[in-house]
């Protein structure tokens, strides 16, 4: 089975910072994703940023990008610029190949501050 | 594209009832849907596979015979929760997988807040 943690429960920046969520996951498959899902108080899930473990550049989408260390079983979100709009609850996913359904962990709250 | 609905968005039971909840998928096929459950500022917690016209695959833990769940056609799955208690007071948020992409995708619904009095 897989196991997500992230050991952050809540996290502040300032606007315009920088900040930096983490996650570490363990599991014994070879091929998989890994996903960063943001929840705002709507509590609609949305997807922020997705990594292949078979691709080993880092994956970006524009303020938000990834360091994904396979070997140590690491994969943090890097969220630049921060707006007061990514204030949200944040948390890390695995999902094992073809499986569709994701583990995830138990969630950071990061709040922006103006 | 890709929009997945959930009905109703918040529900109020009395104890002992039972209330149905609907996932749908409005612009794709969804073989597969998921159903979670997620308790205030926690975890999202995998309850239940559903697969189109076959029974549900339930996480370990999860009483199949309180969570009534059917995938009834290739738009839309229901989750029942009988004889509902305080205790199922939660979050229900479903996903979908669309038959025509890639492996990973998975579409979110905007859940549903079920209260049990």
């Amino acid at each position: 089975a897989q196991t997500v943690t992230q050991s952050q429960p809540e996290m502040s920046v300032q606007e315009a910072e920088t900040v930096t969520l983490s996650c570490t996951y363990d599991t014994s498959e070879n091929n998989y994703y890994l996903f960063w899902y943001k929840q705002p108080p709507s509590r609609q899930m949305i997807l922020v940023i997705r990594q292949e473990a078979y691709k080993q550049q880092n994956a970006t989408e524009n303020r938000f990008s990834v360091n994904f260390q396979k070997a140590a079983k690491s994969f943090s979100l890097k969220i630049s610029d921060s707006q007061l709009g990514d204030t949200a609850m944040y948390f890390c996913a695995f999902m094992k190949y073809g499986a569709g359904k994701s583990t995830f962990g138990d969630g950071t709250t990061l709040t922006v501050k103006p | 594209g890709a929009v997945v609905s959930q009905h109703p968005s918040w529900v109020i039971c009395k104890s002992g009832t039972s209330v149905k909840i609907e996932c749908r998928s409005l612009d794709f096929q969804a073989t597969t849907m998921f159903w979670y459950r997620q308790f205030p500022k926690q975890s999202l917690m995998l309850m239940a596979t559903s697969n189109e016209g076959s029974k549900a695959t339930y996480e370990q833990g999860v009483e199949k015979d309180k969570f009534l769940i059917n995938h009834a056609s290739l738009t839309l799955s229901t989750l029942t929760v009988t004889s509902a208690h305080p205790e199922d007071s939660s979050f229900y948020i479903c996903s979908a997988r669309n038959r025509g992409q890639t492996s990973y995708e998975q579409y979110f619904g905007p859940g549903t807040r079920l209260t049990v009095t």
